[in-house]
């Protein structure tokens, strides 16, 4: 089983609806939970950044986390057809010397209909 | 993507060919990353460095090496390359653990 687990979609939606989008993991070391965006060809760019459980918002943004499920999620008010994208959760782990990489899910393809 | 920079953007070059992808940074983080992306496995990471020659093995590093001399350049070579090397390379910076990573724009490689 892979450690991070995210539906691929493709998740279509009408514009103004609230997206929710979810990743499960399986290492419960995991500490820093993140949420890229990424359009057509380019590089993913960081959306939300949490390591507690609980929600946390920004702007049309929510990360929720909870930890004894090893469920995240990302919630999208008013969705928007920029919004469309791939989404991509990020899991950290960080223990003993170095950095260790971000575990990404492979992504859900969000698509917003206007 | 500000502060990051990969090349090149595109290669195409033949099975058995050493190829050399560069990240560059001018945000002077200490750590750096090289990522693949490939449909049906996501990203992956390659290897990285968290400090000037300081390198380490990621998931998929088997079939490449990399160098860091400066803070500001880290290089991924593919010693022989192969047609399962074709990918999207992502190179990311981080300026320490648990902060978020900025990413480059991706260098799209073709081995044929």
């Amino acid at each position: 089983q892979k450690e991070v687990e995210q539906d691929p979609g493709p998740l279509s939606v009408p514009e103004g609806a609230i997206v929710s989008l979810n990743c499960t993991y399986s290492n419960s070391a995991f500490q820093y939970f993140m949420w890229y965006r990424q359009y057509s060809r380019k590089g993913p760019e960081l959306l939300m950044y949490t390591y507690s459980s609980g929600n946390k918002e920004d702007g049309r943004f929510t990360a929720q986390v909870d930890k004894s499920s090893k469920y995240i999620s990302l919630f999208i008010r008013d969705s928007q057809p920029s919004d469309s994208a791939t989404y991509l959760c990020a899991i950290l782990i960080t223990s003993g010397g170095g950095a260790d990489g971000l575990t990404f899910g492979k992504g859900t393809h969000l698509i917003i209909q206007p | 993507d500000a502060g990051i920079t990969q090349s090149p953007r595109h290669k195409v070059t033949e099975t058995g060919t050493p190829v050399t992808l560069r990240c560059h940074q001018t945000e002077n983080h200490r750590y750096m990353y090289w990522y693949r992306q490939d449909p049906g496995h996501g990203l992956r990471l390659i290897h990285y460095s968290y400090g000037v020659k300081d390198t380490d093995k990621g998931e998929v590093s088997d079939g490449y090496s990399v160098s860091r001399s400066k803070t500001e350049d880290f290089l991924l070579t593919l010693e022989s390359a192969t047609s399962s090397q074709t990918s999207v390379y992502f190179c990311a910076i981080s300026p320490g653990r648990g902060y978020g990573y900025t990413f480059g724009s991706g260098t799209r490689l073709t081995v044929v």
